[in-house]
Parts: structure tokens; C-alpha cells; sequence
């Protein structure tokens, strides 16, 4: 499972869009990319997951350039109800089981 | 659906007591896991079941912790005896299919050995 390294903390103000990046060297061909949120208090929940190029849901997107040694979560117009930590997660999700969670990043949102 | 159901919630015990932490997975999902997260060490897989087989328990600590599932619908975590080291969130949580379906996580058990 490929290491991660996310910055440990981030602080911005509503309103404003946040992308936190995530790097990861030594991705293998199967591996993808996942991100988990996690509130105060709370387990950790699922954001999003892609592989290549870009994905985007209704809470985020997950932009995975052509080399794949790095990704950015984007998180738009983020108001206070987005401080929490979120972790960047890589492994062969087809062929594994496991979640390897890292140390995170924390976001701090400001009013 | 309710979710990830985890019992009890919050645990105080005194060391060398047993603890037996419970988690009800969210019907229908074939996978399930145990976590443990503390500050020092952030959040770590203990061990997880397919079918109700334990499949990896590399993450047990010792063999103080044990994990049972007898059925698809229950499972415990049982650390026996406890030591204030064991003091930490530990969170369930299950998932249908293979290693890329989301996991879907409980609300934890705060767990204070004293």
C-alpha cells in the first residue's frame, strides 16, 4: 500500500474554496484514490474516489493528474460545517480489503 | 437504514476488567471491521471479517483482544484483561462487496481504562 504525505493542517474562511493535496509516490497501476472525512467525535465517512483525470460528486471533486503521484480534493465554498479532518487513502481497493489511514489533514473553517 | 450500530457508546473500567465492545452492521453488508484510534497512533485497522470469517487480525495488539462474529448481523471486540493503554476510540464499521465499495462506519465506543 503506497504511502501518503497530506499536510497536517489547513485553516480557511467560509465561503472560500479549499483544495487539500495529497502526494503519493509510489502509487502502483491498480491502486486508487480515496478520501474519507471525519467529524469530531465521529467515525470516518467517504467522500470520494477516483483513479484518473477527475471526479466530482455532490460534496466534492478529486482532481488526479497524468502521472498520478499526487491528487487534490477540492472542496467548494466551504462553510462551517466542513471542519473536520480528512484523509487520503491509495490501495489496490479491487484486490484489498484494507484502509490504510494516515495521519490526515485538519481543516479549520473560519465564519 | 440505522446505520453502523455500536455498543456502548462510551466505557469506563478499571484495569483487569474484561471489556466487550459490540457492533451491529448495517444489514446486508458482508464485510466488517474493527478500528482503534487514539492520538498517538491515529486510526488503525485491528482486524476485519468477509462472511463472518475473520480474514486478517495482524492489527490485534496482543492476545488480550479477540474478535468474534457468529452471525452476519453481530460482532464484539473483547479485550480481557484491560490496561490503560487500551484507552481509545474503537470504531466499527461494514461494507458490501469487495475492497473498493465505501465503508461505512459506526459512531464509536469511547473506551478510558483507569
Amino acid at each position: 500500500l503506497a504511502k501518503t504525505t497530506q499536510p497536517i493542517s489547513m485553516d480557511s474562511y467560509e465561503g472560500q474554496e479549499v483544495n487539500i493535496t495529497c502526494s503519493h509516490n509510489n502509487i502502483a497501476t491498480n491502486d486508487y484514490i480515496t478520501w474519507y472525512q471525519q467529524f469530531p467525535s465521529q467515525g470516518p465517512r467517504f467522500i470520494i474516489q477516483g483513479y484518473k483525470t477527475k471526479v466530482t460528486n455532490e460534496v466534492a471533486s478529486l482532481f488526479i493528474p497524468a502521472d498520478r503521484k499526487s491528487s487534490t480534493l477540492s472542496l467548494p465554498r466551504v462553510s462551517l460545517s466542513d471542519t473536520a479532518v480528512y484523509y487520503c487513502l491509495v490501495g489496490d481497493t479491487k484486490n484489498t480489503d484494507k484502509l490504510i489511514f494516515g495521519t490526515g489533514t485538519r481543516l479549520q473553517v473560519f465564519p | 437504514d440505522a446505520g453502523v450500530i455500536q455498543s456502548p457508546r462510551h466505557e469506563v473500567t478499571e484495569m483487569g476488567q474484561e471489556v466487550t465492545l459490540r457492533c451491529k452492521p448495517i444489514s446486508g453488508h458482508n464485510s466488517l471491521f474493527w478500528y482503534r484510534q487514539t492520538m498517538m497512533r491515529g486510526l488503525e485497522l485491528l482486524i476485519y471479517f468477509n462472511n463472518n470469517v475473520p480474514i486478517d487480525d495482524s492489527g490485534m495488539p496482543e492476545d488480550r483482544f479477540s474478535a468474534k462474529m457468529p452471525n452476519a448481523s453481530f460482532s464484539t471486540l473483547k479485550i480481557q484483561p484491560s490496561e490503560p493503554r487500551d484507552s481509545a476510540v474503537y470504531f466499527c464499521a461494514s461494507r458490501v462487496g469487495t475492497g473498493r465499495e465505501t465503508q461505512y462506519f459506526g459512531p464509536g465506543t469511547r473506551l478510558l481504562v483507569l
